[in-house]
């Protein structure tokens, strides 16, 4: 199958300050990548779309100017919580679409986020 | 409204004691019906996507069938290191992808 990879797996920051996430596909292009957030024992939640070349979509209630998504290229997006604060530590995982249709989300490890 | 429900929220079962897990959906024009695994503190892990009703596919010791209404995954014979939660998602004819809530199994040695 599609690997997507995620960098940091765990980061621990102070409130404040920012911390980026990357997502790349590591055997495919995706023009389209998907960024969720997953509290425990909860389903996963869609923040935004993330486009090639263009603006990212968010989903209603997500803060655009907190969650800085941009897509560099093909095979990479990143997510950057801005000023974060604790009750932004969270589990983030990014996705990507491939195969017959576009219709298939592979997924990447995700990336733990302790905000102190 | 386009919505997913897991039955079971959590499954116990014994090694080697098959069982099933159940997805029900409500969607206009469904275009895929996905299953996913995932374990404690990783990304969902891609199992299956079904496209229409009567389709059914195999991993192992998993088999998702589908329905115009509902999914099963069938777990045959499972072994400890199956468990884990599993999710199912639906995306309709508006491309949004519903999640359900997941069922978390658990198999005991």
């Amino acid at each position: 199958g599609a690997v997507v990879s995620q960098h940091p797996s765990w980061v621990i920051c102070k409130s404040g300050t920012s911390v980026k996430i990357e997502c790349r596909s590591l055997d495919f292009q995706a023009t389209t990548m998907f960024w969720y957030r997953q509290f425990p024992k909860q389903s996963l939640m869609l923040m935004a779309t993330s486009n090639e070349g263009s603006k990212a979509t968010y989903e209603q209630g997500v803060e655009k100017d907190k969650f800085l998504i941009n897509h560099a290229s093909l095979t990479l997006s990143t997510l950057t919580v801005t000023s974060a604060h604790p009750e932004d530590s969270s589990f983030y995982i990014c996705s990507a679409p491939t195969g017959q249709g576009q219709e298939t989300q592979y997924f990447g490890p995700g990336t733990r986020l302790l905000v102190l | 409204e386009d919505q997913v429900t897991q039955s079971p929220e959590a499954l116990r079962l014994q090694e080697g004691e098959s069982s099933s897990l159940n997805c029900s959906y409500t969607v206009s024009g469904l275009r895929g019906l996905f299953w996913y695994r995932q374990d404690p503190g990783k990304g969902p892990e891609f199992l299956f996507t079904l496209y229409s009703a009567g389709e059914e596919k195999e991993k192992e010791r998993l088999k998702a069938t589908l329905t115009k209404k509902e999914s099963f995954l069938h777990i045959t014979a499972p072994k400890p290191e199956d468990s884990a939660t599993y999710l199912c998602a639906v995306r309709g004819s508006n491309y949004q992808l519903i999640w359900g809530a997941g069922t978390k199994l658990i198999i005991k040695p």
